[in-house]
Order: C-alpha cells, then structure tokens, then sequence
C-alpha cells in the first residue's frame, strides 16, 4: 500500500517568515517518484517539483527549497522569505514505480495563510 | 499554449439526474485521468485511461462512468447524481506514468 501522510493541516505565517511543510510518505516500491503541487484560491493546480528516489539531492528553485530524506521518508518543503501570493493549499503526492491501478497518491493537503 | 480544458467550470444539479463532465487535451499525451476533491481528503483517482481503448478504474469509481472519444478527450458521467458527489472535479494528463500530471482548472459540482 502507499499513503502520503501531511500532518499539518493549516499554517498561518507573517509575510517574509519561513515555513516548513511536512510530507511523510510510506511505499514498498525501491523505485518511486514524489511531487509537490500548489493549489492558490483561484483553484488550479500548479506542479511543482518531482523527484525520484533515486536522487536524494536537496533542490532550490528560488525561494522554495525540498529536502527529501529517504530514512525518515520525508520530502519536507521550505519556502524561504514567505509572501502573501505563497498563500494556497499545497499537495504532496507519491507515485510508486508498479502500477497499483491508483497511480499517484496525494496527501490531504496544507493550507498555507501567509498575512501582510 | 498547450492546455487542459474541462466543462463546465460550474455545474448545479438535482438529485437522480445524469450529468458529463468534459475534458478535452491539446498537449499530445496519451494518459489522462478524472480525480476528485474534496476538504481534507485531496485528491482521489476515478478513472484513468492510458489509450483509447484502455480504460481502468480508480480508487472511487463507484457511481462513474468515463469514454475515452479520442486521444484528446476524456469525459466524465455521473449515471445519477446523489449529494455526496457534491466536489470539485479535477482532469489531468500525463506524457508518461511517472511524468508530472498536468491539470486543467477543475469543475465544481453540487448535487442538490
């Protein structure tokens, strides 16, 4: 079975703090991709990151930072210097190298509010 | 650019009725998918179709139906609309199965 698990389920930060979004998945797959997708009010989903798990780099795109650590079976995301337009409901989501007929498997979200 | 459309964006409707949600693609991928949305959930699987003539069921395909018209379309049913379909709809595509999904802006439905 695969599960993404995002314990937080509502954050609430003032513009130019940091913020860290949990995500913990669980699969039996060697070889699995994870992905980040932000949700803003106006309700598209935007893709952010994917990564495989084969490459434990940690990634900065800008003020986004993803630090995916295969022990803790973590892929935290960090935005650094937040901002008002940072405000949105951000999905994480897993998909395991074998097709288990759900394909990818998203988490149930964390809604970030970033305040003036 | 290169889009995931879906119709309607908005779509009220009465318990019992028959209602197609549509999706149409113009990024050339094979695979698309129907999810749904609901609070505190994210996002679930419906159904899922790697070709036209491949057609798999998700995680919550009770109550749905899908076609497949063509490479580019991929339309949703729900055969008679009940209240806890109530959700915002999502179509997606993607170029491979592990390639990121791409989604269109999403449907919201209210059954009544």
């Amino acid at each position: 079975a695969q599960k993404v698990t995002q314990a937080q389920t509502e954050i609430s930060v003032v513009e130019k703090e940091d913020v860290t979004l949990d995500c913990v998945y669980e699969t039996r797959d060697t070889t699995y991709y994870l992905f980040w997708y932000k949700q803003p009010p106006s309700g598209e989903l935007v893709f952010l990151i994917r990564r495989n798990s084969f490459d434990e780099q940690n990634e900065i795109s800008g003020r986004y930072s993803w630090n995916f650590q295969k022990s803790t079976s973590s892929f935290n995301f960090t935005i650094t210097a937040s901002q008002v337009v940072d405000s949105a409901v951000y999905f994480c989501a897993l998909r395991g190298a074998r097709n288990y007929g759900q394909n990818f498997v998203f988490g149930p979200g964390t809604r970030l509010s970033v305040l003036p | 650019d290169a889009d995931v459309t879906q119709t309607p964006r908005n779509r009220i409707t009465k318990t019992g009725k028959r209602i197609m949600l549509e999706c149409s693609q113009t990024k050339g991928h094979d695979r698309m998918y129907w999810y749904r949305q609901d609070p505190g959930l994210g996002l679930r699987l419906i159904y899922y179709s790697f070709d036209v003539k491949d057609i798999n069921k998700g995680e919550i395909s009770d109550g749905y139906s899908v076609s497949r018209q063509a490479q580019a379309k991929f339309s949703l049913s729900l055969e008679s609309a009940i209240p806890n379909q109530t959700a915002l709809y999502f179509c997606a595509t993607s170029r491979t199965g592990n390639s990121p999904l791409h989604f269109g802006n999403g449907t919201r439905l209210t059954v009544t």
